[in-house]
């Protein structure tokens, strides 16, 4: 079975830099499966940061991006904000339409 | 403006069947795919459902595969997902989203609709 991992916690000073991974149980994530990542705040829909690795969604801003590192996709946040503490989900192509989400993490700006 | 509007949602038994709709605005609704993300009471997100714009083509999660059937009427702007054999595990927020320009993109989400199965 497709495991999709992530921190389950992770926390960052404000005007920090943080990277959150997204990797598989068994073998590297790649471009083929196309990762993207969301923000979601309790009690809210989540929200689109990046698809496609690395393309940010209509107004995200520059802050934060996507990419492939090592075996992992990545979500990179610079310069955080107090208003980026929020749960984080990564989801990844398995082929023949189907996603898999990762468990979340759940990051603190402090 | 853009809109994505659940409903349908409640408290249904063990076994029964509920019918969730995602009434779309704001967009050409036939021109894209949709998507069904559930989420359980403290849980993550889990990936539901996928239809073709054209409803030609649909893609299922293992856990809701011949009990969920996601389809979608282009001339009412309007996404379903047909919910039967509902078991205690599919208790859920249920968001609708639409698929944006690229692969994978998913530009707008509604604010989901719970469905509580339980006895």
């Amino acid at each position: 079975q497709t495991v999709v991992t992530q921190e389950p916690s992770f926390s960052v000073s404000p005007g920090g830099t943080v990277t959150l991974t997204c990797g598989l149980n068994s073998g590297s994530v790649s471009t083929s499966h196309y990762p993207s990542w969301y923000q979601q705040t309790p009690g809210q829909a989540p929200r689109t940061l990046i698809y496609s690795i690395n393309i940010r969604s209509s107004g995200v801003p520059d802050r934060f991006s996507g990419s492939i590192l090592g075996n992992k996709a990545a979500l990179t946040i610079t310069g955080a904000q107090a208003d980026d503490e929020s749960d984080y989900y990564c989801v990844l192509y398995m082929g023949r339409g189907i996603w898999v989400f990762g468990g979340g993490t759940k990051l603190t700006v402090l | 403006e853009v809109h994505l509007l659940e409903s349908g949602g409640g408290l249904v038994q063990p076994g029964g069947s509920l019918r969730l709709s995602c009434a779309a605005s704001g967009f050409t609704f036939s021109s894209y795919a949709m998507t069904w993300v559930r989420q359980a009471p403290g849980k993550g997100l889990e990936w539901v459902s996928s239809l073709s714009k054209s409803g030609d083509s649909t893609y299922y999660a293992d856990s809701v595969k011949g009990r969920l059937t996601i389809s979608r009427d282009n001339s009412k702007n309007t996404l379903y997902l047909q919910m039967n054999s509902l078991r205690a595990e599919d208790t859920a927020v249920y968001y609708c989203a639409k698929s944006g320009s690229g692969f994978g993109d998913k530009d707008y989400w509604g604010q989901g609709t719970l469905v509580s199965v339980s006895s």
